[in-house]
């Protein structure tokens, strides 16, 4: 069964540095998502990506988040200058003609 | 104002019992509504998911039941396994726009 990648699994930065996490969404898929969960608290929504560009994005995705499809396979979320608070698994996924997204298995990101 | 908080509502039943997860929605746009699985560790997995114009559907031993009147949604389980053991969210999202609002979650512990 098709399934989105995520990598690295774990990531640990120190504050201020700049994290790239990586994502393989599946194959045929057109739309494309970050999502985040803090421990113990429910997945939130980053951004969605579609035909190259952001459709959708949410108050947490500032100006120090980015994303980008540079390839016709891989899928990125760039944090420019990572905070504290940034500490957080994070969730790509991706959907095809159906609403229905299919996660990865995410990259716990720890800024210390 | 939101409540975001560390403890999430757990649901304990007995092997073999049936498992009523219960999840409300406040955007009356929502039209289209998803269950996710949670295991430790890793993505949210696709139980089932129910459009707006249904109230109910059924897969493999589980049932999504939907109230639009009082904006409710319920996951029914039979016969519960304890690899059902898991956080279950229900998320919902409206045409036109693909990303997903997820709600706090509930933690179901199956005991043999």
């Amino acid at each position: 069964e098709p399934e989105v990648t995520q990598t690295p699994s774990h990531q640990v930065t120190q504050m201020g540095q700049e994290v790239i996490l990586r994502c393989v969404p599946i194959s045929n898929h057109l739309y494309f998502y970050w999502y985040r969960q803090i421990l113990g608290q429910k997945v939130e929504f980053l951004v969605s990506f579609y035909n190259n560009e952001i459709s959708e994005k949410s108050e947490i995705f500032d100006d120090q988040f980015s994303v980008e499809r540079p390839d016709g396979s891989n899928f990125t979320l760039k944090i420019r200058s990572t905070k504290l608070e940034d500490s957080a698994m994070y969730f790509c996924a991706s959907s095809g003609a159906e609403e229905k997204l299919f996660f990865g298995s995410g990259t716990q990101l720890s800024v210390l | 104002g939101e409540s975001v908080g560390l403890h999430l509502p757990t649901l304990s039943v007995q092997e073999g019992d049936n498992s009523i997860i219960n999840c409300a929605y406040s955007n009356s746009a929502s039209d289209y509504f998803i269950w996710y699985k949670q295991e430790s560790g890793k993505g949210p997995q696709f139980i089932i998911d129910i459009r707006s114009n249904m109230d109910k559907r059924q897969g493999q031993r589980v049932t999504v039941l939907l109230n639009k009147t009082v904006k409710h949604l319920s996951l029914q389980i039979a016969a519960t396994q304890p690899g059902d053991s898991a956080v279950y969210f229900c998320a919902a999202g409206d045409t036109g726009r693909r990303a997903l609002t997820f709600g706090s979650g509930t933690r179901l512990q199956v005991q043999p």
